[in-house]
């Protein structure tokens, strides 16, 4: 069975500050990896994803995520944090083929912090 | 495209009653799945759906029921609600089964 840990509940930067965001994620087969944003009272939206190919995956916001097959991990960074970043976040993993196995496996979210 | 909506935005119920909440998509998805998402717990699937007919519970479908009567719509029925069917729901859809869109939630609330 596929499982998504994400660690760290809440992360808190200063602005400018790195932003890295912890995932390591359990499958028995390569799986697809997502990183969705949430920001208050709005639906979740989707940042980057990782299928095949390039291992470094570049999304929107300046976000950006690396498959590591030999840590199980995909974690995400940004270089310097905005104010605007303040949202949870989301990792999720899901199998290759379509009906049950393409369904995702969400983590429990980190809620990010920007301090002025 | 209008992508995912959902209707209502809010809504509180007494325990016992019912009600449907409707989610449409616009972009001719084959997937689209029902989620709740209770703080600290991430998002779990309560039903989806492959296509049109074709329905399939997830992770935490008791209490709850679907339909898909057409590509567009997927409703989801709550019978008998409870108080531990307090939760934000969300509806998605997808073209592959992988990529999801969402709607933007209903908050509800069991009393």
């Amino acid at each position: 069975a596929q499982s998504v840990t994400q660690l760290g509940s809440h992360v808190s930067v200063s602005e400018g500050a790195l932003v890295l965001l912890r995932c390591n994620y359990s499958s028995s087969v390569p799986p697809y990896l997502f990183w969705y944003v949430q920001y208050p009272n709005q639906g979740l939206q989707l940042l980057l994803k990782y299928t095949t190919g390039a291992t470094l995956v570049k999304g929107i916001n300046g976000f950006e995520a690396e498959f590591k097959k030999s840590e199980t991990s995909f974690h995400l960074t940004k270089p310097s944090a905005h104010m605007s970043d303040a949202a949870e976040y989301f990792c999720a993993v899901s199998g290759k083929g379509g009906g049950s196995q393409g369904n995702l496996i969400f983590g429990k979210g980190t809620k990010l912090s920007v301090k002025p | 495209n209008a992508g995912v909506t959902q209707t209502p935005k809010f809504r509180i119920l007494k325990i016992g009653q019912s009600m449907t909440l409707q989610c449409t998509q616009d972009m001719n998805h084959n997937y689209m799945y029902w989620y709740r998402q209770d703080p600290g717990m991430g998002l779990k699937l309560i039903y989806y759906s492959v296509g049109a007919g074709i329905t399939d519970k997830g992770e935490v479908p008791n209490g709850y029921n679907v339909s898909r009567s057409t590509t567009e719509d997927f409703p989801l029925r709550l019978e008998l609600a409870a108080p531990s069917q307090t939760s934000v729901y969300f509806c998605a859809s997808s073209p592959g089964g992988n990529e999801q869109f969402f709607g933007p939630g209903t908050r509800l609330t069991v009393l």
